[in-house]
């Protein structure tokens, strides 16, 4: 699995968007960009996954590069329950029936401030 | 659905001491995984279960021993505890329905050990 790099804090104003960044230089063609989160205390909770084109679901966006070495988490309007850790995972897709191994980092500490 | 759960919710142990960790999900996953997490650091695979009867070794399962008991349940034991055990465990499940999209893991809100 090809290593990511995210910075390890970031603050965001309540209301504004956050934008997460998370750099994946070796990243292979057939490896997926995931992000989880992890709100304090709790279980992580899956966000939002990607190959190369740009995702968007009702939690957040994913803008992937062209090149695909690099990827940011953008959460468009943040709030106070939005303060987590965000874990950017790169690896292949889950074979149909296999088990996944996610591979944690220690992420980026988002601390949304009112 | 209650989703993952987990007990207990927090657990003080003496090194030496046994203990076992149970998971339970009423999603009807066939994947299951325990994971640690370290103060300040990442979550670590321990072991997982593709399917009821089936246990693999994840990074870190020096230590441990799983039991897939049946599609609901899989649970980890401890059998002589030691203090590098101290830590937080997640438990987690996942589906293989979805064929063409990604089945995301859905995580218990933990167990939360001590061992002195």
């Amino acid at each position: 699995d090809a290593k990511t790099t995210q910075p390890t804090s970031m603050d965001c104003a309540e209301g504004r968007a956050a934008n997460l960044p998370c750099n994946h230089s070796t990243i292979s063609g057939n490896e997926y960009v995931y992000w989880y989160r992890q709100i304090h205390s709790q279980g992580p909770q899956y966000i939002i996954h990607g190959l190369k084109n740009n995702e968007t679901n009702e939690m957040a966006s994913l803008i992937i590069t062209e090149d695909r070495k690099s990827s940011t988490l953008i959460l468009p309007h943040a709030t106070l329950r939005d303060t987590a850790v965000y874990y950017c995972i790169v690896r292949v897709a889950p074979t149909q029936g296999g088990s996944e191994k996610l591979v944690f980092g220690k992420g980026t500490k988002l601390t949304v401030n009112p | 659905n209650a989703g993952v759960t987990q007990t207990p919710k927090f657990q003080v142990l003496k090194t030496g001491q046994s203990m076992t960790l149970q998971c339970a999900q009423d999603m009807n996953h066939n994947s299951m995984y325990w994971y640690r997490q370290d103060p300040g650091m990442g979550l670590r695979l321990i072991y997982y279960s593709a399917s009821e009867g089936t246990t693999d070794k994840g990074e870190v399962p020096n230590g441990y021993n799983v039991s897939r008991l049946n599609k609901r349940e899989f649970s980890l034991r401890l059998e002589s505890a030691a203090p590098s055990q101290t830590s937080v465990y997640f438990c987690a499940s996942k589906t293989d329905e979805k064929v063409a999209s990604y089945n995301e893991q859905f995580f218990g809100p933990g167990t939360r050990l001590t061992v002195l």
